[in-house]
């Protein structure tokens, strides 16, 4: 399978903490993308690295790619309680010119306030 | 601007029944895209819509599933003959055309939760 698993599978840490999530994939990829869905909600593209950047930075989130580990993380600072989400790595494949991507299972993240 | 539309937003069908769910992608998306949610699972990507190529139905988890696009705007995921194990949640997703940034990220609509009694 090509898709994607993220650990922890759940993660509880307090206001202000940072939140690390990690993400391994099997293939090789054109690029990996974070998305965090809200419950009950759609999901909501968060950053993209491609296979050739190594971290990159939004705002309060920081995401690392080791494609010689097929791994990436997605670090949160600062976290707060409107964080609390499901976040989920996805893996694009340049694959006939289709952008279709494979999702991992999920981390939920618990922001207490 | 709106975002993915997905109707409805809640399916309750009896097993053997069939069921057909609705997707508006954002205006100007030529890509659309249905994914699979199970409870507790990552999405299962189901079919891959690009303008007026031939869809990639390489996801499609057996023949009793189907989708039709109507050019570059409405789609429709039909399911016959539901099983228990066809509940979940169907997402709908859109992006530009094209490779690469930014045409990679996609847009989601809200789901529609199928219950298969």
């Amino acid at each position: 399978s090509q898709q994607g698993e993220e650990d922890p599978q759940a993660l509880s840490i307090q206001e202000g903490e940072n939140a690390t999530m990690n993400c391994s994939y099997k293939t090789s990829i054109n690029n990996l993308q974070w998305y965090r869905q809200n419950s009950g909600r759609g999901l909501v593209h968060l950053i993209l690295i491609r296979s050739n950047e190594r971290e990159k930075h939004s705002g309060r989130l920081r995401v690392t790619l080791d494609t010689s580990k097929k791994s990436s993380s997605l670090l949160i600072t600062a976290s707060r309680a409107a964080d609390t989400a499901s976040y989920f790595c996805a893996t694009a494949f340049l694959r006939g010119g289709a952008n279709n991507l494979f999702f991992g299972t999920g981390t939920r993240l618990t922001v207490i306030p | 601007g709106a975002g993915v539309s997905q109707s409805p937003s809640n399916k309750v069908t009896e097993k053997g029944k069939d069921v057909e769910l609705r997707c508006d992608p954002i205006s100007g998306h030529t890509a659309l895209y249905w994914y699979r949610q199970r409870l507790g699972q990552g999405l299962e990507f189901l079919i891959y819509f690009q303008g007026n190529s031939a869809p990639d139905k390489s996801g499609l988890p057996s023949d009793r599933f189907s989708a039709e696009r109507t050019g570059e705007s409405v789609s429709t995921l039909t399911i016959q003959r539901t099983q228990q194990e066809d509940s979940a949640v169907y997402l709908c997703a859109s992006s530009l055309a094209g490779r690469g940034p930014p045409h990679n990220e996609q847009f989601f609509g809200p789901g529609t939760r199928l219950t298969v009694l």
